[in-house]
């Protein structure tokens, strides 16, 4: 069955600090594979997507992400999290040629001053 | 950039009423999706329309229907609220299938609703 898991519900970094927030899919076929990220009582921003090509993908706000597909993984990376960083972070998988999408259950980043 | 109006922030109703969430888009997309986002459970599909007057189920579709009569706007409407359906609500659009990718959504900031 397709799914999409973040382990981790809550992480917390101190500012300036490197951030690594997980992501596992389960997909039988190429995924297309996204990052958002929702700040308090705001809708869901796009912060980068992967169709293909280069594993390694650059985002808004200093965000990448790598691709490792013999891992099923789509990890977010921030080398030096900002205090404005802290939010929750969604991972979703997009199904090739379809409307469908499928959520994690989402990552709730708090960063110390 | 895209935007993604939803019109309320925050809405509270009471148990047994005919609820409407509207959704408007300003950028001619064809796709457009309401979910329902609750804590530990991630973003949940009700609704989806990739055309106007067209609409597929989603995950969850119990109790929800939907209207889309123009392209730009796409409403949720609760036709018996209940306590269960105390929620954040999402509308998010995004571009048609296109090519060999599939387009990221753009959503709106959410209407929190309570149902007493």
């Amino acid at each position: 069955a397709q799914s999409v898991t973040q382990p981790d519900i809550h992480i917390t970094v101190s500012e300036g600090a490197s951030l690594e927030l997980r992501c596992n899919y389960s997909y039988g076929a190429t995924p297309y594979l996204f990052w958002y990220v929702q700040s308090p009582g705001q809708g869901l921003q796009l912060l980068l997507k992967y169709f293909s090509g280069d594993t390694l993908v650059q985002g808004i706000k200093g965000f990448e992400a790598e691709f490792k597909r013999s891992q099923s993984s789509f990890n977010l990376r921030k080398p030096s999290v900002h205090w404005s960083d802290a939010a929750e972070y969604f991972c979703a998988l997009g199904f090739r040629g379809t409307y469908k999408y499928i959520f994690g259950t989402g990552t709730r980043l708090k960063v110390l001053a | 950039d895209v935007k993604v109006t939803q019109s309320s922030r925050y809405l509270v109703k009471r148990t047994g009423e005919k609820v409407f969430l509207e959704c408007v888009q300003d950028m001619d997309h064809e796709n457009m999706f309401w979910y329902r986002q609750d804590p530990g459970l991630g973003l949940r599909l009700i609704y989806f329309s990739y055309d106007v007057k067209m609409k597929e189920k989603g995950d969850i579709p119990e109790g929800y229907s939907v209207s889309r009569e123009k392209k730009e706007r796409f409403s949720l409407i609760l036709e018996s609220a209940s306590t269960s359906q105390t929620s954040m609500y999402l509308c998010a659009s995004s571009p048609p299938l296109g090519g060999d990718s599939n387009q990221p959504q753009h959503f709106g900031d959410g209407t929190r609703l309570s149902i007493l």
